[in-house]
C-alpha cells in the first residue's frame, strides 16, 4: 500500500459544527502532516507529527486540533470555524521526520467548505 | 527559514516542446529538493527528487538540475504532452524550529500544454 487516504473528500460545515477529518498511511511512516490549500496557492504547513507526537505547529489558531491516535492515523478536529478556512486540506506522511531526503506521499485532500 | 520562490507562474507550450520551471532558495544549508504535480482535484505527487550531491537526475521526459552555487535548481520536461498540463511546485526543506523541519513550498506553475 503506496497511499494516504483521506476521508471525507468534501465536507460542507456550520460555523457551529464540529467535524473531524481522517487521514491513514499502512506504509510505515513515522511523520505525519497537515497541509492547508487555498485556491491557486501553494500548500501552507500546520502540523507535523513526528513518532505519533506533534513537533511542530505552525501558528494554527486553537479552532484546528490535530490528534495522531497511532503510526498510521492521523486526524484533524474541527470546532467553531470561519468562512475563510474554506480550504482544501491536505494530509501527507514521510518514512521519517526531518524532510531532508524524503519525499512527501500526500492525499488527495478534503475538500472543506465553512458556511 | 527557507524562501523558495519559483517563476514563471504560468507557462504555456505547444505539445511536443519542452518545458522549464525554475525554483531559486535562500537556505545554502538545504540538501533535498523535489518536485510535486497536482492536477485538479487530486493531492500533489512527487515526480522527481534531487540531493544536494548530485548536479542533474533523469527520469524518462523529466530531469532535475541543481546549481548549488546560484542555490537554484530547475525542472525540465521535454517532449511535452497534454497530460503534463497540471500545477508544477517546487519545495525545499526548512527548519522551522529545534524540533526539526518540513517542505516549504514554491507559488506553483501552471504548466499549459496545448495540442
Amino acid at each position: 500500500d503506496t497511499e494516504v487516504t483521506q476521508t471525507p473528500k468534501h465536507l460542507v460545515m456550520g460555523m457551529t459544527n464540529k467535524k473531524s477529518l481522517k487521514c491513514e498511511q499502512h506504509m510505515g511512516h513515522r511523520a505525519m502532516y497537515w497541509y492547508k490549500q487555498k485556491a491557486k496557492k501553494p500548500p501552507e504547513l500546520m502540523f507535523v507529527y513526528s513518532y505519533e507526537k506533534l513537533s511542530i505547529n505552525e501558528s494554527v489558531p486553537s479552532r484546528f486540533s490535530p490528534e495522531c491516535p497511532n503510526s498510521s492515523l492521523l486526524n484533524l478536529h474541527l470546532h467553531a470555524l470561519q468562512p475563510e478556512d474554506s480550504a482544501l486540506y491536505l494530509c501527507a506522511s514521510s518514512q521519517v521526520p526531518g524532510a531532508t531526503n524524503y519525499g512527501y506521499t500526500f492525499g488527495s485532500g478534503t475538500r472543506l467548505t465553512v458556511v | 527559514g527557507e524562501n523558495v520562490e519559483q517563476h514563471p507562474s504560468t507557462l504555456s507550450v505547444q505539445e511536443g516542446d519542452s518545458a522549464v520551471i525554475k525554483c531559486t532558495y535562500s537556505d545554502s544549508a538545504s540538501n533535498y529538493f523535489p518536485w510535486y504535480k497536482q492536477e485538479l482535484g487530486k493531492g500533489p505527487q512527487l515526480i522527481i527528487d534531487i540531493r544536494s550531491n548530485v548536479g542533474e537526475k533523469k527520469d524518462q521526459r523529466i530531469a532535475v538540475t541543481l546549481n548549488k552555487t546560484a542555490k537554484h535548481f530547475s525542472l525540465h520536461i521535454t517532449e511535452t504532452q497534454p497530460e503534463d498540463s497540471a500545477v508544477y511546485f517546487c519545495a525545499a526543506p526548512s527548519p522551522l524550529n529545534q524540533a526539526g523541519t518540513a517542505l516549504i513550498f514554491g507559488k506553483g506553475t501552471t504548466l499549459s500544454v496545448s495540442s
